[in-house]
């Protein structure tokens, strides 16, 4: 099973800061890793798919980064309503997995 | 606008048999391109695939869990369902349908239901 370690646990920062999250993979993942931002009480939001590509309605201070095993997403500046948790997933191998999670609080 | 929502008891007792629904709206569930997953969450832990059914019934589940897992499609309702047996508190978790695109290249999970608390309890 492939193992999607991401950094930080926590992240703590204030309104219009940049914010770069990161996601490890234990093996190689060709492009297939999304990014989705999980707010309390509400579904999961897909924000980047195949690593740098913006969902529909996505604003662009979201984007994403990296390849093989290392990739990273970015928020320019950080709005308030982007405080919540971010989880990386992968489509690659199987079963599919995600990381454990980022928690962005405002600092 | 694709909308999913999820239905079915919110507390089973232990040993038993749990068992939920997935409505899709705004488009349909026969549409190729399109796996119907299952996905869960512990509470305060992060987000666990339970695995995926798409319109034809082919399934492909966890290995964690596939000896308990059984999803099935219903093309005429648009509807796709989960059973998860001899379930126990472990398996105490908010259960969140989605649509996985994957059609020439993979799109993401870009859909999901609001997920619905599944407690295990007696």
């Amino acid at each position: 099973e492939m193992v999607l370690t991401q950094s930080p646990a926590t992240l703590s920062l204030s309104p219009g800061e940049r914010a770069t999250l990161s996601c490890r993979a234990s093996q190689t993942v060709r492009s297939y890793l999304a990014w989705y931002q999980h707010k309390p009480g509400q579904a999961p939001r897909l924000l980047i798919y195949d690593a740098s590509n913006r969902a529909t309605g996505i604003p662009a201070r979201f984007s994403g980064s990296g390849s093989a095993t290392d990739f990273t997403l970015t928020i320019s500046s950080l709005e308030p309503e982007d405080f919540a948790v971010y989880y990386c997933q992968q489509r690659d191998n199987w079963p599919i997995t995600f990381g454990q999670g980022t928690r962005l609080e405002i600092k | 606008q694709v909308q999913l929502q999820e239905s079915g008891p919110g507390l089973v007792k232990p040993s038993q048999t749990l068992s939920l629904t997935c409505t899709v709206s705004g488009g349909s569930i026969s549409s190729g391109g399109f796996y119907w997953s299952w996905i869960r969450q512990h509470p305060g832990k992060g987000l666990e695939w339970i695995g995926y059914i798409y319109y034809s019934g082919s399934t492909y589940y966890n290995p964690s869990l596939k000896s308990r897992v059984t999803m099935s499609v219903d093309t005429s309702k648009n509807q796709f369902s989960l059973s998860l047996s001899s379930v126990t508190a472990a398996d105490t978790a908010v259960y969140y349908c989605a649509r996985d695109h994957y059609n020439n290249g993979w799109y993401g999970l870009d859909y999901w239901g609001q997920g619905t608390l599944v407690t295990v309890s007696s």
